[in-house]
């Protein structure tokens, strides 16, 4: 059971908007960044999006992170099936003292 | 540019310790705000956090795993060692070392997240 909490799946046709939602706590996500990680099939995880909304070099704008509260929010625009990954969130937990990833979303692209 | 290697067994037996190495370039781990962490991820499932090392050396470990965990560094080598004790077939899994960094704000350095990672290394626990 992970401390962060996303749908299992989501899906949209090439070209749609997705969201994935990420819930946590008063501990983890309220009082901290979240990052996201796109893993491709078959690859090492990478980081799309961190400190809640920033884009590091080289990740496209049609990738976007929001937060609010105890839930932060990963938006694709202009879905691709080269899209068609597992997404996690991840933050640090205060009563923890560790950092925590979300349990996934696989992303299907019809 | 920054890249990090795991190395290491790809198979040990039940009970035995378990030493990987993660191996980095381009970064350096005494410059303020960096850290190196481990993650795992058994087949098929989610992404577990194990333990991060910080450049000041304070050491974090995932609750769940803290007795059995140890997180090292030797900065004139670019690595850092993760050893593991008393394996157990539910440790099998991909391990990967990553590149942490952290945002100063009021104060206080922050999580930022893992923002590079190795490849990883798979490692079978089996008699």
């Amino acid at each position: 059971q992970s401390v962060l909490t996303q749908p299992p799946s989501v899906s949209a046709a090439p070209g749609q908007k997705v969201t994935i939602s990420c819930s946590g706590s008063s501990s983890n996500i309220e009082t901290n960044y979240v990052s996201w990680y796109q893993q491709l099939p078959g690859t090492a995880p990478k980081l799309l999006i961190y400190d809640n909304n920033k884009r590091p070099s080289g990740i496209p704008d049609r990738f976007s992170g929001s937060k609010s509260g105890t839930s932060a929010t990963l938006g694709i625009t202009g879905l691709q099936t080269g899209d068609e990954a597992d997404y996690y969130c991840g933050t640090w937990d205060n009563s923890l003292r560790a950092a925590v990833f979300g349990g996934g979303t696989k992303l299907t692209v019809l | 540019q920054i890249t990090l290697k795991e190395s290491g067994p790809t198979l040990v037996k039940p009970t035995q310790t378990l030493t990987l190495t993660c191996t980095f370039s381009g970064f350096s781990l005494t410059t303020t705000g960096v850290g190196v962490g481990w993650i795992r991820q058994p087949p098929g499932k989610a992404l577990e956090w194990l333990a991060l090392i910080y450049w000041d050396d304070d050491k974090r470990y995932s609750p769940s795993l803290k007795s059995r965990l140890t997180i090292t560094r030797d900065t004139s080598k670019n690595q850092v060692v993760l050893t593991m004790t008393n394996m157990d077939p539910v440790d099998t899994a991909t391990y990967y070392c990553a590149h942490s960094r952290t945002r100063y704000s009021d104060y206080v350095y922050y999580y930022s997240g893992m923002h590079v990672w190795g490849q990883g290394t798979t490692v079978t626990v089996s008699s």
